[in-house]
């Protein structure tokens, strides 16, 4: 069974860095082509994806945050941290990870954390 | 960078009805890079298709999706109650995945 969970701080000031930790069980970011990816949502507002980190250590960014975002990964804890410097108020969202099986043409999330809300505030 | 654009924004329909949500990209792509979620008040989004038209664990046969290049379709047959929700489509494409806006599926 898959699980993931989010984890972090609910509020974080504008200007500083947010740091977020997934938590997963029933996988293995050891596996070839599995990925760990966090997408956010703003309240009331779409999807939007943000990172992605593979079983190999390459990562791919969001063209638009990219000079913004790190990913990492502790295999031997099962955990992805991700890292969001210079956060805005603009930048209050859901942020949910999620994971990316292995497999020819799988590019998709098939399971996704809880989600955990962060709130950018003076 | 792949925009996705999804119409109609909000549909209104009863249950029974049957739902066609639209997902058109920018470029073309490629079909087994095509997903689509389904989204609840208060809820993570959950997989419903993957690869435009395969049905992922769990999810009822009455969800299908189909096309292809830069038209696809996600049809509810008859919506159940459990249906209304928010749905999105997502796409892989030049290392990096992008979402639409969601089309919103309400009670007429």
């Amino acid at each position: 069974q898959i699980t993931l969970k989010e984890s972090g701080p609910t509020l974080v000031k504008p200007t500083q860095t947010l740091t977020l930790t997934c938590t997963f069980s029933g996988f293995s970011l050891n596996t070839s082509g599995v990925g760990v990816g966090w997408i956010r949502q703003p309240p009331g507002k779409a999807l939007e994806w943000l990172a992605l980190i593979y079983w190999d250590d390459d990562k791919r960014y969001s063209p638009s945050l990219k000079s913004r975002l790190t990913i990492t990964k502790d295999t031997s804890e099962n955990q992805v941290v991700l890292t969001m410097t210079n956060m805005d108020p603009v930048d209050t969202a859901t942020y949910y990870c999620a994971h990316k099986s292995s497999g020819y043409f799988r590019y998709h999330f098939d399971y996704w954390g809880q989600g955990t809300l962060v709130t950018v505030s003076s | 960078e792949i925009v996705l654009t999804q119409s109609p924004g909000t549909l209104s329909l009863s249950p029974g009805e049957r739902a066609t949500l639209s997902c058109r990209t920018s470029q073309s792509v490629g079909s087994s890079y095509l997903a689509w979620y389904q989204q609840k008040p208060g809820q993570a989004p959950r997989l419903l298709i993957y690869g435009a038209s395969s049905r992922a664990t769990g999810t009822p046969d009455r969800f299908s999706g189909s096309g292809s290049g830069t038209d696809f379709t996600l049809t509810i047959s008859r919506l159940e109650p459990e249906d209304f929700a928010v749905y999105y489509c997502q796409q892989y494409g030049s290392s990096s995945w992008t979402f639409g806006q969601g089309t919103k599926v309400e009670i007429k």
